[in-house]
């Protein structure tokens, strides 16, 4: 079965602080990876999404950016923190062939100070 | 642009009861499809039901059915029978296919919480 993993689970980081959070899946190949981010009582804002090796398409301009090193890895990066970077940031992944149900992870909890 | 709308911040319900969830949409896409998601406490997104633009038959996964209203644009999940379990926030989401990657456009989520 598949699975998808996020580390960290949470995350303190001062304003102007550099940012690397991972997500990985299992039991899958080529699949297509989602970046989402939902700010506090929220619904969820695509931010990148990736439907191959090294392909990352943005949604939204700001400050983060994504790369996709492995098949099965997704990184969401930056390298100055902003205060409005706080949020639950949630990777997802869907089938590159049929690809309708996204199935998410558990998330990471940034908290910029 | 595609758009999704929650109308109901938060809802309260006796456990039991059935109630309905409201979300509407907007697409000029004739091929889309529309989600529900339910999001408890810990954060984790769970996948409820999908409903795809042209499929005849309204949704139906267990306790949980899609009605689905083409020409009014609406996609309402109802919970029949609510279990204390229930309670969580629930967000409609509508799916944009662009360049094999399939989008998903949220709605603001509703907080359903179920009383004993």
């Amino acid at each position: 079965s598949q699975t998808i993993h996020q580390w960290p689970a949470t995350l303190v980081q001062p304003v102007g602080s550099p940012l690397s959070l991972e997500c990985t899946v299992e039991g899958t190949s080529n699949p297509n990876l989602y970046w989402y981010r939902q700010a506090a009582g929220r619904g969820l804002q695509l931010l990148f999404y990736s439907v191959g090796i090294g392909q990352i398409s943005s949604e939204v301009p700001q400050n983060l950016s994504a790369s996709r090193p492995q098949d099965r890895q997704f990184i969401l990066s930056s390298k100055k923190l902003l205060l409005s970077d706080s949020g639950f940031y949630l990777c997802a992944w869907s089938d590159s062939g049929r690809g309708y149900e996204q199935y998410f992870g558990p998330g990471t909890r940034l908290t910029v100070t | 642009a595609q758009k999704i709308t929650q109308t109901q911040p938060g809802m309260f319900v006796q456990e039991k009861e059935a109630v309905t969830l409201d979300c509407t949409y907007d697409t000029s896409d004739q091929s889309y499809g529309l989600f529900w998601y339910k999001q408890p406490s810990s954060g984790e997104m769970i996948f409820l039901i999908y409903q795809g633009s042209y499929d005849e038959q309204n949704a139906t996964e267990g306790r949980y059915s899609l009605n689905f209203q083409k020409a009014r644009k609406s996609a309402n999940l109802v919970i029949s029978a609510s279990q204390l379990g229930d309670s969580a926030m629930y967000f409609c989401a509508m799916r944009e296919a662009q360049r094999g990657a399939q989008k998903l456009v949220f709605g603001q989520g509703t907080r359903l919480t179920i009383n004993p």
